[in-house]
Protein backbone atom coordinates (compact mmCIF):
# COMPACT_ATOMS: atom_id res chain seq x y z
CA UNK A 1 0.00 0.00 0.00
CA UNK A 2 0.87 4.00 -0.30
CA UNK A 3 2.24 5.29 3.06
CA UNK A 4 4.76 7.84 3.82
CA UNK A 5 6.33 8.61 7.37
CA UNK A 6 7.75 11.85 7.51
CA UNK A 7 9.83 12.96 10.63
CA UNK A 8 10.44 15.45 13.04
CA UNK A 9 7.00 16.52 12.98
CA UNK A 10 8.42 19.65 14.50
CA UNK A 11 11.79 21.66 13.72
CA UNK A 12 13.33 24.40 15.70
CA UNK A 13 16.52 25.77 14.16
CA UNK A 14 18.50 28.95 14.69
CA UNK A 15 18.63 30.93 12.00
CA UNK A 16 21.43 30.68 9.76
CA UNK A 17 21.58 26.97 10.67
CA UNK A 18 19.91 23.95 8.04
CA UNK A 19 17.08 22.00 8.69
CA UNK A 20 16.76 18.74 7.30
CA UNK A 21 13.37 17.03 6.90
CA UNK A 22 13.11 13.02 6.16
CA UNK A 23 10.49 11.21 4.83
CA UNK A 24 10.09 6.81 3.90
CA UNK A 25 7.90 5.35 1.69
CA UNK A 26 6.60 1.71 1.00
CA UNK A 27 5.40 1.96 -2.54
CA UNK A 28 8.28 0.61 -4.91
CA UNK A 29 6.78 2.06 -7.89
CA UNK A 30 7.08 5.84 -6.55
CA UNK A 31 8.89 7.62 -8.76
CA UNK A 32 8.17 11.55 -8.23
CA UNK A 33 8.60 12.99 -4.96
CA UNK A 34 7.69 16.33 -4.32
CA UNK A 35 7.76 18.59 -1.20
CA UNK A 36 5.55 20.93 0.03
CA UNK A 37 5.58 24.18 1.89
CA UNK A 38 2.29 25.26 3.85
CA UNK A 39 1.89 28.74 5.43
CA UNK A 40 -0.67 29.40 8.34
CA UNK A 41 -3.31 29.33 6.82
CA UNK A 42 -2.89 29.27 3.15
CA UNK A 43 -2.45 26.40 0.49
CA UNK A 44 0.02 24.21 -0.08
CA UNK A 45 3.10 25.27 -2.49
CA UNK A 46 5.49 23.46 -4.49
CA UNK A 47 8.75 23.84 -3.38
CA UNK A 48 11.08 21.56 -4.88
CA UNK A 49 10.46 17.76 -6.41
CA UNK A 50 12.84 15.07 -8.03
CA UNK A 51 12.37 11.69 -10.13
CA UNK A 52 13.63 8.44 -9.42
CA UNK A 53 16.24 9.20 -12.01
CA UNK A 54 18.04 11.84 -10.12
CA UNK A 55 19.56 11.36 -6.88
CA UNK A 56 19.60 14.79 -6.04
CA UNK A 57 18.23 18.39 -7.29
CA UNK A 58 18.83 21.13 -5.68
CA UNK A 59 17.26 25.25 -5.65
CA UNK A 60 19.13 27.73 -4.42
CA UNK A 61 18.98 26.93 -0.17
CA UNK A 62 16.87 23.93 -1.21
CA UNK A 63 17.91 20.38 -1.81
CA UNK A 64 16.67 16.80 -2.14
CA UNK A 65 17.96 13.67 -1.71
CA UNK A 66 16.52 10.30 -3.21
CA UNK A 67 17.68 6.95 -1.73
CA UNK A 68 15.51 4.62 -3.71
CA UNK A 69 17.32 1.44 -2.56
CA UNK A 70 16.12 2.73 1.10
CA UNK A 71 13.00 4.01 0.60
CA UNK A 72 13.80 7.49 1.82
CA UNK A 73 14.27 11.18 0.39
CA UNK A 74 15.09 14.13 2.42
CA UNK A 75 14.65 17.95 2.07
CA UNK A 76 17.67 20.36 2.93
CA UNK A 77 17.01 23.73 3.93
CA UNK A 78 20.08 25.69 4.51
CA UNK A 79 21.03 29.13 5.71
CA UNK A 80 17.75 29.35 7.26
CA UNK A 81 15.78 32.23 7.31
CA UNK A 82 12.36 33.13 9.42
CA UNK A 83 10.43 33.25 6.39
CA UNK A 84 11.45 29.52 5.93
CA UNK A 85 8.88 28.64 9.34
CA UNK A 86 6.10 26.93 8.23
CA UNK A 87 4.93 23.68 7.49
CA UNK A 88 6.24 20.85 4.90
CA UNK A 89 5.30 18.13 3.77
CA UNK A 90 6.27 15.65 1.52
CA UNK A 91 4.52 13.55 -1.00
CA UNK A 92 5.17 10.52 -3.04
CA UNK A 93 3.76 9.21 -6.71
CA UNK A 94 3.79 6.38 -9.03
CA UNK A 95 5.01 7.01 -12.64
CA UNK A 96 2.56 5.67 -14.57
CA UNK A 97 1.61 7.25 -17.60
CA UNK A 98 -1.94 6.63 -17.29
CA UNK A 99 -5.32 8.67 -17.16
CA UNK A 100 -6.25 6.99 -14.18
CA UNK A 101 -4.53 7.17 -10.73
CA UNK A 102 -3.42 10.60 -10.66
CA UNK A 103 -2.33 11.36 -6.49
CA UNK A 104 -0.41 12.04 -4.37
CA UNK A 105 -0.10 10.39 -0.94
CA UNK A 106 1.41 13.38 1.76
CA UNK A 107 3.77 12.72 4.71
CA UNK A 108 2.29 13.86 7.94
CA UNK A 109 4.18 17.21 8.14
CA UNK A 110 7.32 18.92 9.71
CA UNK A 111 6.54 22.04 11.72
CA UNK A 112 9.46 24.26 10.96
CA UNK A 113 10.33 27.28 13.31
CA UNK A 114 13.47 29.43 12.49
CA UNK A 115 14.44 31.43 15.37
CA UNK A 116 16.23 34.86 14.52
CA UNK B 1 -0.48 34.30 -13.09
CA UNK B 2 -3.41 31.53 -13.60
CA UNK B 3 -4.22 29.93 -10.07
CA UNK B 4 -7.22 27.60 -8.66
CA UNK B 5 -9.73 29.65 -7.30
CA UNK B 6 -12.34 27.84 -4.58
CA UNK B 7 -15.97 29.34 -2.96
CA UNK B 8 -16.60 29.91 -0.39
CA UNK B 9 -13.90 30.34 1.87
CA UNK B 10 -15.82 29.44 4.85
CA UNK B 11 -18.55 27.41 5.50
CA UNK B 12 -20.62 26.98 9.00
CA UNK B 13 -23.74 24.20 8.56
CA UNK B 14 -25.42 22.34 10.83
CA UNK B 15 -24.89 18.44 10.99
CA UNK B 16 -27.25 16.72 7.94
CA UNK B 17 -27.06 19.20 5.58
CA UNK B 18 -25.75 19.17 2.33
CA UNK B 19 -22.89 21.35 1.23
CA UNK B 20 -21.51 22.34 -2.42
CA UNK B 21 -18.36 23.39 -2.71
CA UNK B 22 -16.76 25.16 -5.44
CA UNK B 23 -13.66 25.28 -7.34
CA UNK B 24 -12.53 26.80 -10.97
CA UNK B 25 -9.43 25.18 -12.07
CA UNK B 26 -6.58 26.64 -14.62
CA UNK B 27 -8.21 26.75 -17.54
CA UNK B 28 -5.88 24.78 -19.66
CA UNK B 29 -5.82 21.67 -17.01
CA UNK B 30 -6.86 18.39 -17.80
CA UNK B 31 -6.78 16.80 -14.20
CA UNK B 32 -8.60 17.61 -11.68
CA UNK B 33 -8.46 16.90 -7.40
CA UNK B 34 -9.79 17.57 -4.01
CA UNK B 35 -8.06 16.83 -0.88
CA UNK B 36 -8.85 17.38 2.25
CA UNK B 37 -7.02 18.47 5.64
CA UNK B 38 -8.54 17.97 9.12
CA UNK B 39 -6.78 20.69 11.63
CA UNK B 40 -3.07 20.51 12.16
CA UNK B 41 -2.68 17.23 10.16
CA UNK B 42 -1.76 16.07 6.79
CA UNK B 43 -3.09 16.44 3.11
CA UNK B 44 -5.21 13.84 2.33
CA UNK B 45 -6.32 12.58 -1.58
CA UNK B 46 -10.14 12.21 -1.73
CA UNK B 47 -11.00 12.15 -5.51
CA UNK B 48 -9.46 12.51 -8.74
CA UNK B 49 -11.52 13.59 -12.19
CA UNK B 50 -10.45 13.32 -15.58
CA UNK B 51 -12.00 13.22 -18.70
CA UNK B 52 -15.47 14.02 -17.50
CA UNK B 53 -15.40 11.18 -14.72
CA UNK B 54 -13.28 10.09 -11.77
CA UNK B 55 -10.35 8.43 -12.24
CA UNK B 56 -9.75 7.51 -8.53
CA UNK B 57 -10.96 7.66 -5.02
CA UNK B 58 -9.66 6.91 -1.94
CA UNK B 59 -11.86 5.59 0.70
CA UNK B 60 -12.75 8.75 2.43
CA UNK B 61 -15.07 9.65 -0.44
CA UNK B 62 -18.01 7.72 0.54
CA UNK B 63 -21.18 7.35 -0.85
CA UNK B 64 -22.05 10.87 0.50
CA UNK B 65 -19.44 12.63 -1.74
CA UNK B 66 -19.97 13.10 -5.35
CA UNK B 67 -18.08 15.39 -7.55
CA UNK B 68 -19.36 17.02 -10.90
CA UNK B 69 -17.85 19.36 -13.26
CA UNK B 70 -21.58 21.10 -14.69
CA UNK B 71 -20.19 23.09 -17.56
CA UNK B 72 -16.83 23.97 -19.09
CA UNK B 73 -15.28 25.91 -15.95
CA UNK B 74 -16.49 24.46 -12.44
CA UNK B 75 -15.73 22.15 -10.20
CA UNK B 76 -18.05 21.07 -7.61
CA UNK B 77 -17.62 18.71 -4.55
CA UNK B 78 -21.08 17.92 -3.04
CA UNK B 79 -21.10 16.40 0.72
CA UNK B 80 -24.51 15.04 0.74
CA UNK B 81 -25.48 14.64 4.59
CA UNK B 82 -22.51 16.40 7.03
CA UNK B 83 -20.51 14.63 9.69
CA UNK B 84 -19.04 16.29 12.54
CA UNK B 85 -15.85 14.42 11.06
CA UNK B 86 -16.25 16.27 7.58
CA UNK B 87 -15.07 19.44 9.12
CA UNK B 88 -11.57 20.25 7.51
CA UNK B 89 -10.27 22.18 4.64
CA UNK B 90 -11.17 21.32 1.71
CA UNK B 91 -8.34 21.91 -1.50
CA UNK B 92 -9.43 21.44 -5.06
CA UNK B 93 -6.38 21.26 -6.86
CA UNK B 94 -5.38 20.62 -10.66
CA UNK B 95 -2.42 19.58 -12.90
CA UNK B 96 -2.32 20.61 -16.87
CA UNK B 97 -0.62 17.00 -17.12
CA UNK B 98 -0.08 13.59 -15.16
CA UNK B 99 1.70 14.52 -11.75
CA UNK B 100 4.82 13.31 -12.25
CA UNK B 101 5.01 14.99 -15.56
CA UNK B 102 3.60 18.50 -13.95
CA UNK B 103 3.04 20.31 -10.85
CA UNK B 104 -0.23 20.14 -9.03
CA UNK B 105 -1.58 23.10 -7.96
CA UNK B 106 -3.56 23.91 -5.39
CA UNK B 107 -6.57 26.36 -4.44
CA UNK B 108 -6.68 28.75 -1.11
CA UNK B 109 -9.27 26.09 0.15
CA UNK B 110 -12.88 26.11 1.35
CA UNK B 111 -12.86 25.45 5.36
CA UNK B 112 -16.07 23.84 6.27
CA UNK B 113 -17.32 23.73 9.75
CA UNK B 114 -20.15 21.56 10.60
CA UNK B 115 -21.69 22.29 13.90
Amino acid sequence: GENVEQHPSTLSVQEGDSAVIKCTYSDSASNYFPWYKQELGKRPQLIIDIRSNVGEKKDQRIAVTLNKTAKHFSLHITETQPEDSAVYFCAERPLEFKAAGNKLTFGGGTRVLVKP
Amino acid sequence: EPEVTQTPSHQVTQMGQEVILRCVPISNHLYFYWYRQILGQKVEFLVSFYNNEISEKSEIFDDQFSVERPDGSNFTLKIRSTKLEDSAMYFCASSEVLLAHGELFFGEGSRLTVL
